[in-house]
């Protein structure tokens, strides 16, 4: 069965520091996508940042950044110069034909 | 704004009733996701439907159904609501039927049981 593993359930940092999010799934697939998706206090979903399994090159999208390792199935966020808006919870989710979600991780930006 | 409107937005009622949320999709989207939340917990999968017909089927209960109509809009209905059903219910649409690609969330029903 594919999983999604978020081992930090919750994290904190000091606004302006760089933190990065953890996420390992366990699939037999070749050809997947792997998102991570933010949720803010007003519980909207939105989607951060995506990585196509074929494409070595990490996905980056204005401060946050991925570490994709294809053999180790993990899959980190790295968040660069964090902001009080960044405070959410970050789900990582794999896809395949069903999408598999992490339990999340509540990340704290400190002012 | 992701292009996904859910309506209503807060519903309150009492155990035994039943619901119907509503959901219409981004524009050209064929593929309607249903998930629930309950408070500080993650995402269940429930249900997709794609161009009409369910494709997936997810964590949901007997009680709870779902349809997706000729316009693409979804509904999902909750009967003989339990206090464990208030939860926040969200829909999610896609371009395609298959997961790959990102799926774009609306905003949310809060269901509150009393």
């Amino acid at each position: 069965a594919q999983t999604v593993t978020q081992s930090q359930p919750e994290m904190s940092v000091q606004e302006a520091e760089t933190v990065t999010l953890s996420c390992t799934y366990d699939t037999s697939e070749n050809n997947y996508y792997l998102f991570w998706y933010k949720q803010p206090p007003s519980r909207q979903m939105i989607l951060v940042i995506r990585q196509e399994a074929y494409k070595q090159q990490n996905a980056t999208e204005n401060r946050f950044s991925v570490n994709f390792q294809k053999a180790a199935k993990s899959f980190s966020l790295k968040i660069s110069d964090s902001q009080l808006g960044d405070t959410a919870m970050y789900f990582c989710a794999f896809s395949n034909y069903q999408l598999i979600w992490g339990a999340g991780t509540k990340l704290i930006i400190k002012p | 704004d992701s292009g996904v409107t859910q309506t209503p937005k807060h519903l309150i009622t009492a155990t035994g009733q039943r619901v119907t949320l509503r959901c219409s999709p981004r524009s050209g989207d064929l593929s309607v996701y249903w998930y629930q939340q309950s408070l500080d917990q993650g995402l269940q999968f429930l249900i997709q439907y794609y161009n009409g017909e369910e494709r997936a089927k997810g964590n949901i209960l007997e009680r709870f159904s779902a349809q997706q109509f000729p316009d693409l809009h979804s509904e999902l209905n909750l009967s003989s609501l339990e206090l464990g059903d208030s939860a926040l219910y969200f829909c999610a649409s896609s371009p395609s039927g298959l997961a790959l690609n990102e799926q774009y969330f609306g905003p949310g029903t809060r269901l509150t049981v009393t």
